[in-house]
């Protein structure tokens, strides 16, 4: 069973870069079907989609946070990551890692556990 | 903002049917799909493609499209099913997929 396990800095400072990593276990980033997302959600509110990228690194990015949003992938390591660059006191969220695909119709199937961001100096 | 729009909240009493609406135009071509989020816990997916269910999913949990609203039905609504509800679709034009705010179901 897949299982997803993001990781990376709890706090990160304004003005710098958030950057984390989700790893893949018990089964291949490579395979074709599935795409893999970045989510997040600020205490006490909804969910947004950041990005998502394919393992032959296609990606697609919400446009409200294109601009300062990279998704990448290393197949060697079963792993994606997400850099999001300038970073405010409006990045501090729940950021998720999670997995898409036909099998559903595109809807997420499996999620990581999430992982805390704090934007404070 | 969210694209999708949703109840803020919906209460029903154990044992009775909750309907949760979800409306936006992004929902007149594209699927919808539905997240249960608990307390301190990553979503789980419930419906997918409007209606479908992953397997695991209870029976007593539905749901339903038309035109640009998605439903979330949960018949025989249980003291574990209180938690928060997300809608998801599809957005073709700018590639990108997009929630509804949250629904906070209470069984009271």
């Amino acid at each position: 069973q897949v299982q997803l396990q993001g990781s990376g800095p709890g706090l990160v400072k304004p003005s710098q870069t958030l950057s984390l990593t989700c790893t893949v276990s018990g089964g291949s980033i490579s395979s074709g079907v599935y795409y893999w997302n970045w989510l997040r959600q600020p205490a006490g509110k909804g969910l947004e989609w950041i990005g998502r990228i394919y393992s032959s690194g296609r990606t697609n990015y919400n446009p409200s946070l294109k601009s300062r949003v990279t998704i990448s992938v290393d197949t060697s390591k079963n792993q994606f990551s997400l850099k999001l660059t300038s970073v405010t006191a409006a990045d501090t969220a729940m950021y998720y890692c999670s997995r898409g695909g036909d099998g559903y119709n595109g809807a997420f199937d499996v999620w990581g556990q999430g992982t805390m961001v704090t934007v404070s100096s | 903002s969210y694209e999708l729009t949703q109840p803020p909240s919906v209460s029903v009493s154990p044992g009775q049917t909750a309907s949760i609406s979800c409306s936006g135009d992004k929902l007149e071509d594209n699927y919808a799909c539905w997240y249960r989020q608990k307390p301190g816990q990553s979503p789980v997916l419930v419906i997918y493609q409007n209606y479908k269910r992953p397997s695991g999913i209870p029976e007593r949990f539905s749901g339903s499209h038309s035109g640009n609203t998605a439903t979330l039905t949960i018949s025989g609504t249980q003291a574990m099913d209180e938690a928060d509800y997300y809608c998801q679709a599809w957005d073709g034009n700018t590639a990108d997929w997009v929630f509804g705010g949250g629904t906070k179901l209470t069984v009271l």
